[in-house]
């Protein structure tokens, strides 16, 4: 079945960009949408935004000023940049599938990947 | 903005049904996923569209959703039901904002 794993920086300076690649393997990119989701520590779940496997994008209007979500289908990937981060943007980052048209939902999800924003 | 309530936190006995809302404005007009995540794990789907359940998850697991209230029912509770559940809508009218929840604590006494 479908997997996806996180890789990344643990660790970002303030005012400095995160970045985040989400890999998938166990099936193919192509005809799916992908989301990031944040969750800071002890908290619940806030959604970043997602892409579809053609490029076309919807952010979180909270963060879509300092979000980008791009994809690369030959490498079945999908990434993640934050620029501007500070200590509040501190959170386990998740990718997931958004598997069927008609509303948005996510499964499966990546085991997610701890960012602490720290000089 | 739209926003999702849910109780922080539930307790049931072993054996007896757990009930976890999530209120909005008309919630019954969106569709609703529900997520369980336990402690230091992804979440994982338990109902979506409402009252769907992913392969794998057990039929004590359900969904309903009207008017302003979506209820997750967890029947015949289960020590490895204890867990945080969340719910999750996608509002298509405004900036396709998708929305969580606050989570609700299952505590199986």
């Amino acid at each position: 079945q479908v997997q996806l794993q996180e890789s990344g920086p643990g660790l970002v300076k303030p005012s400095e960009t995160l970045s985040l690649t989400c890999t998938v393997s166990g099936g193919s990119i192509n005809f799916y949408y992908w989301a990031w989701i944040r969750q800071p520590p002890g908290e619940g779940f806030e959604w970043i935004g997602y892409i579809y496997y053609s490029g076309s994008t919807d952010y979180n209007p909270s963060l879509k000023s300092r979000v980008t979500i791009s994809v690369d289908t030959s490498k079945n990937q999908f990434s993640l940049n934050l620029t501007s981060v500070t200590a509040a943007d501190t959170a386990i980052y998740y990718c997931a599938r958004i598997p069927t048209s008609g509303s948005v939902w996510f499964d499966p999800w990546g085991q997610g990947t701890l960012v602490t924003v720290s000089s | 903005s739209y926003v999702l309530t849910q109780p922080p936190s539930v307790s049931v006995a072993p054996g007896k049904t757990a009930t976890i809302t999530c209120g909005g404005n008309n919630i019954g007009t969106k569709s609703v996923h529900w997520y369980q995540q336990k402690p230091g794990q992804a979440p994982v789907v338990v109902i979506y569209y409402d009252r769907d359940r992913p392969s794998g998850i057990p039929e004590r697991f359900s969904g309903s959703n009207s008017g302003n209230t979506a209820t997750l029912t967890i029947s015949r509770v289960e020590a490895g039901d204890e867990a945080d559940f969340y719910c999750q809508v996608w509002d298509s009218s405004r900036d396709h904002l998708v929305l969580f929840g606050g989570g609700t604590k299952l505590t199986v006494l």
